[in-house]
């Protein structure tokens, strides 16, 4: 069965640090998408990336970067000099086509950046 | 461009009142999605439709919770009777395909009293 898991409920860093999110999955396909979404307090849900599970390749959009590893089921998130603004709760996500593409969200991981 | 368009933001209602939840997806996506989240059991997905038409409803909680898309830019989600234990924040979204990025409307806040 797919399941998505965040085992971080809470992060608290102090600003400019750098702080990696968590995201292990599982899925019995070789074909599926991965997901990372941004909530942040005024509470809509805010899409940050997709990768499929063909490439492998790391990501880098400014401060975010995505680390895919097949090897170990995982699709860590990692955000450097960290901002208050990027406070906020941040989901990963899975579908597959094999199971009519629902999108699967792990439970969230609360952010908190202090000045 | 515009984005998922949700309506009403809040909602406070008694119990046993009709609530009816609305939606515009963005122009030419072809998925719409429902979901709910509340603290208990985090983002949850109610129903989806595909071209109008759904496509699964194993995420609507029980007989009280409806869906429709009578045409490409609207969607309804209507609970009634509403119960206390329906209180959440309901999200729609939608999608170019199945596996593309999904976009999120800002969200119905419900509270029943």
């Amino acid at each position: 069965a797919q399941k998505v898991t965040q085992a971080q409920t809470e992060i608290s860093v102090v600003e400019k640090e750098d702080v990696t999110l968590d995201c292990v999955y599982e899925t019995r396909d070789t074909t599926y998408y991965l997901f990372w979404y941004k909530q942040p307090p005024s509470g809509e849900l805010v899409f940050l990336i997709r990768r499929n599970s063909f490439d492998e390749q790391n990501e880098i959009s400014g401060r975010y970067s995505w680390n895919f590893q097949k090897s170990t089921s995982s699709f860590n998130f990692t955000i450097t000099a960290s901002q208050v603004v990027d406070s906020a709760v941040y989901f990963c996500a899975l579908s597959e086509p094999s199971n009519t593409d629902k999108l699967i969200f792990g439970t969230g991981t609360r952010l908190q950046v202090f000045p | 461009d515009a984005g998922v368009i949700q309506s009403p933001r809040h909602e406070v209602t008694e119990m046993g009142q009709e609530v009816t939840l609305r939606c515009k997806p963005i122009s030419g996506h072809d998925y719409l999605f429902w979901y709910r989240q509340t603290m208990m059991r985090g983002l949850e997905l109610l129903i989806y439709f595909n071209n109008n038409v759904p496509i699964d409803d194993s995420g609507m909680p029980e007989d009280r919770f409806s869906a429709k898309m009578p045409n490409a830019s609207f969607s309804t989600l209507k609970i009634q009777p509403s119960e206390p234990r329906d209180s959440a924040v309901y999200f729609c979204a939608s999608s170019l395909a199945g596996n593309q990025p999904q976009h999120f409307g800002d969200g119905t806040r419900l509270s029943i009293l």
